[in-house]
């Protein structure tokens, strides 16, 4: 069965520090996408990325880089220098789209960062 | 902003009832899906409309029903509220059936009494 998993409930850190934001998934299709969303307290979903299952490149966008490694399962965010400003909710989703959602977003549970000045 | 609009933004219910919530997409974009986000979860798949037709459902019981327009726009309804219906709804739209980018709008936010 599809399932993402993302275990840090919460995470804090002071403005400046690096952090990583793991992402765990399940699925039995070998075509696959991972994504990750911003959720700030406003409540829209912010798309930050889209990943295909056949490109494991690491991919950087300024001050965000996301780790994909399909023989763990994981792809995992970082932000480096983080700033108050990327503190929100962030989750990461799977879509299989020849699979049982019909290609629609499955989501972890999500991760809340809180960055303090 | 996506370009992704929801209406209305709050919404107070008593058990129930029946509500209607509303979303445009994207312009461009041919497909509309409707998740549920209770407070604290990440958001689940209800359904999603293709060309007016729905496309796949989530597991929701048929009191939670929608539409595509002509126009691409969506509503989804919900008959006899239940408590456990208060959470935000969320719209999204893509262009494409699979797996495309889905931008999503602000949401709704519901709360049933």
């Amino acid at each position: 069965a599809q399932k993402v998993t993302q275990a840090q409930t919460e995470i804090s850190v002071v403005e400046k520090e690096d952090v990583t934001l793991d992402c765990v998934y399940e699925t039995r299709d070998t075509t696959y996408y991972l994504f990750w969303y911003k959720q700030p307290p406003s409540g829209e979903l912010v798309f930050l990325i889209r990943r295909n299952s056949f490109d494991e490149q690491n991919e950087i966008s300024g001050r965000y880089s996301w780790n994909f490694q399909k023989s763990t399962s994981s792809f995992n965010f970082t932000i480096t220098a983080s700033q108050v400003v990327d503190s929100a909710v962030y989750f990461c989703a799977l879509s299989e789209p020849h699979g049982g959602s019909q290609g629609n977003l499955i989501f972890g549970k999500g991760t809340k960062l809180s960055v303090k000045p | 902003e996506t370009g992704v609009t929801q209406s209305p933004t709050h919404l107070i219910k008593t058990r129930g009832q029946q509500v209607t919530l509303r979303c445009s997409s994207q312009s461009g974009h041919n497909t509309v899906s409707w998740y549920q986000q209770a407070l604290g979860q990440g958001p689940q798949f209800i359904f999603q409309y293709y060309r007016e037709e729905e496309n796949g459902r989530g597991n929701f019981p048929p009191r939670f029903s929608g539409l595509q327009f002509p126009n691409y726009s969506s509503e989804l309804n919900v008959n006899a509220l239940e408590l456990d219906d208060s959470a935000l709804y969320l719209c999204a739209s893509s262009l494409g059936q699979t797996s495309d980018e889905q931008y999503f709008g602000p949401g709704t936010r519901l709360t049933v009494t």
